[in-house]
């Protein structure tokens, strides 16, 4: 069975600061990795996705994340934060067949000023 | 284009009535998806469907929980006497065939609160 785990439940970080949003799954099988943003009271909207291939990922609004499948990891980046930048972040995988998520728990990233 | 669409935005119920939630998938998109998102759960896979082919119910909780989606386009979700446990955000995806096939595409979302 496949999980996903997200051990950062929030992180607060200081505007244009770096911040790292931290994923580890399992699963048996090869994977689909993504990550999504959720902005207050709105559905989830996809930042970026590993396939196969290169293992660093860019994505939107200046994310980027690294495949590592030694440590079975999928940690979101960014070099620097906006207010707006705000929101809760979903770590995901999908098997290759069906493609049904499985998500982590979620972080909440809050950028203070 | 249209995104994904689903109605109602919030939905009050009292303990015990049935309810109906709906999605609109992206035109074309072949592939659909309803999650749950509650506090103390995260989001779980509730339901798949895929063509005409028969629907993945692995994720659904109990017998109360139904889905269905005609013509290929339009779903339905529908929750039978409902418990306060069953208060959640209801979310649903479709997904496309061909180059884009492994992304799915979220709609806002039906928020439903029991009494």
């Amino acid at each position: 069975a496949q999980s996903v785990t997200q051990l950062d439940s929030q992180v607060p970080v200081f505007e244009e600061a770096p911040v790292e949003l931290r994923c580890n799954y399992s699963s048996s099988v090869s994977v689909y990795l993504f990550w999504y943003v959720q902005y207050p009271n709105q559905g989830l909207q996809l930042l970026l996705k590993y396939l196969s291939g290169s293992t660093l990922v860019k994505g939107i609004n200046g994310f980027e994340a690294e495949f590592n499948k030694s440590q079975t990891s999928f940690h979101l980046r960014k070099p620097s934060v906006h207010i707006s930048d705000t929101a809760e972040y979903f770590c995901a995988v999908s098997d290759r067949g069906t493609y049904k998520y499985i998500f982590g728990t979620g972080t909440r990233l809050k950028v203070l000023a | 284009g249209a995104g994904v669409s689903q109605s109602p935005s919030n939905k009050v119920t009292e303990k015990g009535k049935d309810v109906e939630l709906r999605c609109d998938p992206i035109s074309g998109h072949t592939a659909l998806y309803w999650y749950r998102q509650s506090l103390g759960q995260g989001l779980e896979f509730l339901i798949y469907f895929q063509g005409n082919s028969a629907p993945d119910k692995s994720g659904l909780p109990s017998d109360r929980f139904s889905a269905e989606r005609t013509g290929g386009s339009v779903s339905t979700l529908t929750i039978q006497r409902t418990q306060q446990e069953d208060s959640a955000v209801y979310l649903c995806a479709s997904r496309p065939t061909g180059t884009a096939a492994d992304t799915q595409y979220f709609g806002p979302g039906t928020r439903l609160t029991v009494l």
